[in-house]
């Protein structure tokens, strides 16, 4: 039973435009999530997170919106650019004891973002 | 240099057979993860470490094994390999008491015929 779903497989913007990726969860224990971004041939990068005590996370053209009692979040990328390019994981986890996620993250199976010029 | 590496990047093996898949961290990390990932599907957990004594099954631990031989390294075996043991195995480090984030390594791809 997938606990962290990514429904859309892929997802294709003009340069410029929002991006929207989206993140469903079914476990209510999960009180912390994650996005990670992919490169072909490269491992996971930490991209940005948030706990459950917040709905809304900004880094720069990234935000993240959770929406607990809908068990929904989403990754906005304004202005979207190619090198965004990459796979979007959602990863979702209990907090731990300093705050931050614990050990133990629950992947979704990613969405394909391709950012056409 | 790279914060996380594997060895090797690519390995091709036949059934039956023992493979190693080596992980070094420069970071200084206590804990230490082991992910496979097979196409269309998320990460999931093989094991993991939060120091040099400490080992832990995660959800698919069965058919592979793993050893803490340092802090800055973690390898991960498959005793007897099997086809459906074709994936792409990555390392990941992070440091204790929760984080925020997993240092990722590059990921070895490792085909069973």
């Amino acid at each position: 039973d997938q606990q962290v779903k990514q429904n859309s497989p892929s997802l294709s913007v003009q340069e410029g435009r929002i991006s929207i990726l989206n993140c469903d969860y079914t476990n209510s224990m999960f009180d912390y999530f994650l996005w990670y971004k992919k490169y072909p041939a490269e491992g996971p990068t930490f991209l940005i997170s948030i706990s459950s005590i917040k709905d809304k996370n900004e880094d720069g053209r990234f935000t993240v919106f959770l929406n607990k009692s809908a068990k929904h979040l989403s990754l906005h990328i304004v202005p979207s650019q190619p090198g965004d390019s990459a796979v979007y994981f959602c990863a979702a986890s209990t907090i731990g004891n300093s705050g931050g996620s614990n050990y133990k993250l629950t992947f979704g199976k990613g969405t394909l973002l391709t950012v056409n010029p | 240099d790279a914060d996380v590496t594997q060895t090797p990047r690519n390995r091709i093996t036949k059934t039956g057979k023992r493979i190693m898949l080596e992980c070094s961290q420069t970071k200084g990390h206590d804990r230490m993860y082991w992910y496979r990932q097979d196409p269309g599907l998320g990460l999931r957990l093989i094991y993991y470490s939060f120091d040099v004594k400490d080992i832990n099954k995660g959800e698919i631990s069965d058919g592979y094994s793993v050893s803490r031989q340092a802090q800055a390294k973690f390898s991960l075996s498959l005793e007897s390999a099997i086809p459906n043991q074709t994936a792409l195995y990555f390392c990941a480090t992070s440091p204790a008491g929760g984080n925020d984030e997993q240092y990722f390594g590059p990921g070895t791809r490792l085909t069973v015929t």
